[in-house]
């Protein structure tokens, strides 16, 4: 079975930290990967598209890289309002399948 | 804006059915591949379905292939998911998605419909 990887499942840092997340795809996706960021309660926003293209309007500080099989999600300076779960996504076939969530807490 | 607008949710008991639906607008509906993520209390996103803009290929997770079927109604910008043979293992909020591009990441969400499957 096609399985996305997601590391750690959570993490605690300071607020102007760098923080990584790792997401590791089964077998190649090209660059297929998508992060998406989850506040408590809240819908999931598109962060990152295509590894490393920033969706329009997130913050320059996420950035997205990787390929093939193994993607990371940096965010340079951790700000409070980061504080949220992140999912890393496949989507070069189906099944689309979603990494299995990093929480991120200051 | 894109407005995505579920319901069809609610309480049912195992074995039983339910038909949720995403009712789009702000966008042209028929250009844009959608599908449905859903998200158990508590835990992480998992994707259920997807569909492509004319509605002829559908692609589904295995946890639910044979039990749940997505359509779209390009003339209403309405999509479906028929759900039958529900366990408690479906219960969960059942977003809609609008794709970004065909076969590509999903860039708006539906506030979500919450499904209950128990006796």
């Amino acid at each position: 079975d096609f399985q996305m990887t997601q590391s750690p499942s959570s993490l605690s840092a300071s607020v102007g930290d760098r923080v990584t997340i790792t997401c590791r795809a089964s077998r190649d996706i090209s660059t297929s990967l998508a992060w998406y960021q989850q506040k408590s309660g809240k819908v999931p926003d598109l962060l990152i598209y295509q590894a490393s293209t920033l969706q329009s309007g997130v913050p320059s500080r996420f950035s997205g890289s990787g390929s093939g099989t193994h993607f990371t999600l940096t965010i340079s300076s951790l700000q409070p309002e980061d504080v949220a779960f992140y999912y890393c996504q496949n989507y070069d076939n189906a099944p689309l399948t979603f990494g299995g969530g990093t929480k991120v807490e200051i | 804006e894109v407005q995505l607008l579920e319901s069809g949710g609610g309480l049912v008991q195992p074995g039983g059915s339910l038909r949720l639906s995403c009712a789009a607008s702000g966008f042209i509906f028929n250009s844009y591949t959608m599908g449905w993520v859903r998200q158990a209390p508590g835990k992480g996103l998992e994707w259920v379905s997807d569909i492509n803009q004319s509605g002829g290929r559908t692609f589904y997770a295995d946890s639910v292939r044979g039990r749940f079927t997505i359509s779209r109604d390009n003339s209403r910008n309405t999509l479906d998911l028929q759900m039958t043979s529900l366990r408690a293992e479906d219960t969960a909020v059942y977003y809609c998605a609008k794709a970004r591009l065909t076969g590509s990441s999903y860039d708006s969400w539906g506030q979500g419909t919450l499904v209950t499957v128990s006796s």
